[in-house]
């Protein structure tokens, strides 16, 4: 089973400033790492599917990067909507499995 | 408008059944791969199970397998999640969710989740 460990756990940081998320594999995944948003009492969204594609709808300020075993989410400039946590997923090999997730805090 | 809907969650006892069901809409169903997601209280993300789009093939996570069965009715737009032998490391929120269109494995949409409780 590939393992994903994100990092770091929290992230405090005000409205306006620059995010960046890490995730990296146990083993080589090529570029097959999806990230998802999941904000309390609702179920995730797709943000990003193969390391850098943005799913439909979202905003230009997520992007994504990476390959093999290292990968990062930036959020550009956050807004108000975007703390939330955020979990990345790789569906290199069965199971799929994701991280524990980064939660993006109001500092 | 794509919908997923999911049902059947509840409170059972150690050893237990219970059936879960997702009511699909908006979407042509029998086109997509589909999957049960699981998230226990103040955790993260586990995936549970997948299904091809007639239900050839299918996939469980390692926990589950012997105890799980994923399947699906495209006539009636609807996945289902039977689960047996039931356990308190399964008490969680189980949501439906469908599969990028030629991405598999990766769910671009999801239902709003149905809470079992696993517990004497």
């Amino acid at each position: 089973e590939i393992v994903l460990t994100q990092s770091p756990a929290t992230l405090s940081l005000s409205p306006g400033e620059r995010a960046t998320l890490s995730c990296r594999a146990s083993q080589n995944i090529s570029i097959y790492l999806a990230w998802y948003q999941q904000k309390p009492g609702q179920a995730p969204r797709l943000l990003i599917y193969d390391t850098s594609n943005r799913a439909t709808g979202i905003p230009a300020r997520f992007s994504g990067s990476g390959s093999g075993t290292d990968f990062t989410l930036t959020i550009s400039s956050l807004e108000p909507e975007d703390f939330a946590v955020y979990s990345c997923q790789q569906r290199r090999n069965w199971p799929r499995t994701f991280g524990q997730g980064t939660k993006v805090e109001i500092k | 408008e794509v919908q997923l809907v999911d049902s059947g969650g509840g409170l059972v006892q150690p050893g237990g059944s219970l059936r879960l069901s997702c009511a699909a809409s908006g979407f042509t169903f029998s086109s997509y791969w589909m999957s049960w997601v699981r998230q226990a209280p103040g955790k993260g993300l586990e995936w549970v199970a997948n299904i091809k789009q007639d239900g050839s093939d299918k996939y469980y996570v390692d926990s589950v397998k012997g105890r799980f069965i994923i399947s699906r009715d495209n006539a009636k737009n609807s996945l289902f999640l039977q689960m047996n032998s039931l356990r308190v490391d399964d008490t969680a929120v189980y949501y439906c969710a469908r599969d990028l269109d030629k991405v598999r494995g990766v769910s671009d949409y999801w239902g709003q989740g149905t809470l079992v409780t696993v517990s004497s």
